[in-house]
Formats: structure tokens, C-alpha cells, sequence
């Protein structure tokens, strides 16, 4: 099993749906937990950290639930803007050691 | 604009060439790292330096070569290549773990290589 897993996606959605990304990840003692999205042959660029509360940046609102070892990110009212690379990426014990998942990507289609 | 420097953008290089990757960060951040990255793959990592002093090293083989001249510095030497290393190479920062909370990772635009 690999340590962490995305959906495998292609997600292609039209202008303004709402899409959900999900993420589940292997190791308990993971503490810190982040989105970052890829463009096409560009540098990964950190979307949102999630925190065990739950958090929201705009259209964008992150979950965690630490029972489950599985964390979301909802999208609403997406935009063409939105077509990317989505990784979910895991830090273990406040460390130096972030791990990615496979990333999912998605199109968003006028 | 990243604030994580890394040249050149693009390299080619023939299998016996040596050559160096450079990356430069002025956040103050003292976690630097090296990530390969492949097409339609995730960024894996290769090496981490924390305080100027390589931390992990994930089985690399030789011909990479790191090196931290200083804290806003981190080079990876380039030597007898194979065209399977053809990739994007990722340099990123964060805060060190020694500060409370983890810091996220700011990554450079990257350094595209081609081995012919």
C-alpha cells in the first residue's frame, strides 16, 4: 500500500461545478498535512495547509480527519483557472520528510 | 514571483559531462531540499540538508552529488549521467523542524535536464 493515495483521477468537470478531491494516507504519525497544485511543466505552488479544524480560502475548504487518516479538498464554482495538478502531500513528525501522493488532476471545460 | 531561486531553467548534457545545478533561497529558511521529477509522476525526493548538513539522502546514486555552501545555497553536481535521469529537478526550502510547526515547502521553478 503506497503511503499516501489520491483518486486517480482525470476529474473533467464543467465552469462552476463543485469537485472533491480525496486523500488517505498510511502512517499515524503523520502531523502536518498540505494541498499544493502543479501546472502543466510548472513548479508545485502550496494551494492550502490543512489543519485539524477544517479550513477555507475562498472557493477552496480543506478537511481533515485524523481517525480516518484521510483528507479532502472541496472546490466550488470552479473555474477554467482551476485546471491542474492536485497533490496531497504528508509530513511525518514534524520532519524534513513530506511525502507526495500520485496527484489528481483535473480539467475544467468551458 | 518564487522566492526560491534555481539555474540554469534548461540543460542538456552528454553522458560524460559534468555540470551543476544551483538553487538560492533568501527566506531564512534552514531545510533545503532536492526533488527528481518525471513526468506524470509526483516530485520524489533525493536529498534534504537541515542547518547545512545533508539529513536524508534517499539512496541516490553517486553520480548526484549535493553540496550546502551555505544556508541560502544548495548545489547538486552533475557527473556521467544516464538519459534515464532526463527529468525536472525541483529545489525547495522550508523552515527546520527544530521551529515550532513545520513550515510548508516553497519550491524553485526547477531545472529541466536532458541526458543525451
Amino acid at each position: 500500500r503506497k503511503e499516501v493515495e489520491q483518486d486517480p483521477g482525470p476529474f473533467n468537470v464543467p465552469e462552476g461545478a463543485t469537485v472533491a478531491f480525496n486523500c488517505t494516507y498510511s502512517n499515524s504519525a503523520s502531523q502536518s498535512f498540505f494541498w499544493y497544485r502543479q501546472d502543466c511543466r510548472k513548479e508545485p505552488k502550496l494551494l492550502m495547509s490543512v489543519y485539524s479544524s477544517g479550513n477555507e480560502d475562498g472557493r477552496f475548504t480543506a478537511q481533515l480527519n485524523r481517525a480516518s487518516q484521510y483528507i479532502s479538498l472541496l472546490i466550488r464554482d470552479s473555474k477554467l483557472s482551476d485546471s491542474a495538478t492536485y497533490l496531497c502531500v504528508v509530513n511525518h513528525n514534524y520532519g524534513q520528510n513530506f511525502v507526495f501522493g500520485p496527484g489528481t488532476r483535473l480539467s475544467v471545460l468551458p | 514571483d518564487t522566492e526560491v531561486t534555481q539555474t540554469p531553467k534548461h540543460l542538456v548534457m552528454g553522458m560524460t559531462n559534468k555540470k551543476s545545478l544551483k538553487c538560492e533561497q533568501h527566506m531564512g529558511h534552514r531545510a533545503m531540499y532536492w526533488y527528481k521529477q518525471k513526468a506524470k509522476k509526483p516530485p520524489e525526493l533525493m536529498f534534504v540538508y537541515s542547518y547545512e548538513k545533508l539529513s536524508i539522502n534517499e539512496s541516490v546514486p553517486s553520480r548526484f552529488s549535493p553540496e550546502c555552501p551555505n544556508s541560502s545555497l544548495l548545489n547538486l553536481h552533475l557527473h556521467a549521467l544516464q538519459p534515464e535521469d532526463s527529468a525536472l529537478y525541483l529545489c525547495a526550502s522550508s523552515q527546520s523542524f527544530r521551529v515550532a510547526g513545520t513550515g510548508e515547502l516553497f519550491f524553485g521553478e526547477g531545472s529541466r535536464l536532458t541526458v543525451l
